[in-house]
């Protein structure tokens, strides 16, 4: 069965600094996605990352995935305090079976 | 273009009672499907359409759940009899078959068992 961890579960950083969520998986895939979800709100669509290698960036988010080491990044560079929300990664093994991690809630402030 | 659409957006029942919901998907996606996201955890698949075959219900508690994909559509889902461990937020999402295959998130309806 298709394990999705991610670390940490909860992440609270200035204003202005920088720092990265894991996401790792237990079962060999090429596409990943991250999701953002805001309190009381759906799931919004951040980045596709559809091969080894891959790396969007997208404002101050950027996320790359090592399939060979099972693993993506999203990695938040000088954090703003609109980047407070949860964040998600999925993983697609499967007919297009999506598997989500546990979830980081990242609280920025001032 | 027009989103996932859901309905209703808010449902209080008691236990024992039933419930439906129902999506509507992008146009033009042949992927649907459902997940239960229970508060402070991630979504959990409970079913995959393909059109409207059924690709993945391996979570679904069928004893109490079932879901329905008319003319490979729109969808139901509902629930009956409820339990109080049901009360979560329900989402449904859809995808295309194109390369990005990335699935598209309705506003979800958030069900209270009491």
């Amino acid at each position: 069965e298709l394990k999705v961890e991610q670390n940490p579960l909860f992440l609270s950083m200035q204003e202005g600094k920088n720092y990265t969520i894991y996401c790792n998986y237990s079962t060999t895939s090429d596409r990943l996605y991250w999701y953002r979800q805001d309190p009381g709100k759906s799931l919004e669509s951040l980045f596709v990352l559809l091969s080894n290698g891959a790396v969007k960036q997208e404002g101050r988010l950027m996320a790359s995935l090592d399939t060979k080491a099972r693993l993506s990044t999203l990695h938040i560079t000088a954090a703003v305090h609109d980047l407070s929300a949860t964040y998600f990664c999925a993983v697609v093994v499967t007919a297009s079976k999506l598997t989500f991690g546990t979830g980081t809630r990242l609280q920025v402030t001032l | 273009e027009a989103g996932v659409a859901q309905s209703p957006r808010y449902k209080i029942i008691e236990k024992r009672q039933s419930v439906a919901f129902w999506c509507n998907p992008i146009s033009g996606h042949a992927t649907l499907y459902w997940y239960q996201q229970i508060l402070g955890q991630g979504p959990k698949l409970l079913i995959q359409f393909q059109n409207n075959g059924v690709v993945d219900d391996s979570q679904l508690p069928k004893d109490r759940f079932s879901a329905e994909r008319l003319k490979g559509v729109d969808s139901t889902l509902k629930i009956q009899p409820a339990k109080l461990e049901d009360s979560a937020v329900y989402l449904c999402a859809s995808s295309s078959s194109w390369v990005r295959r990335e699935a598209f998130f309705g506003q979800g309806t958030r069900l209270t068992v009491v």
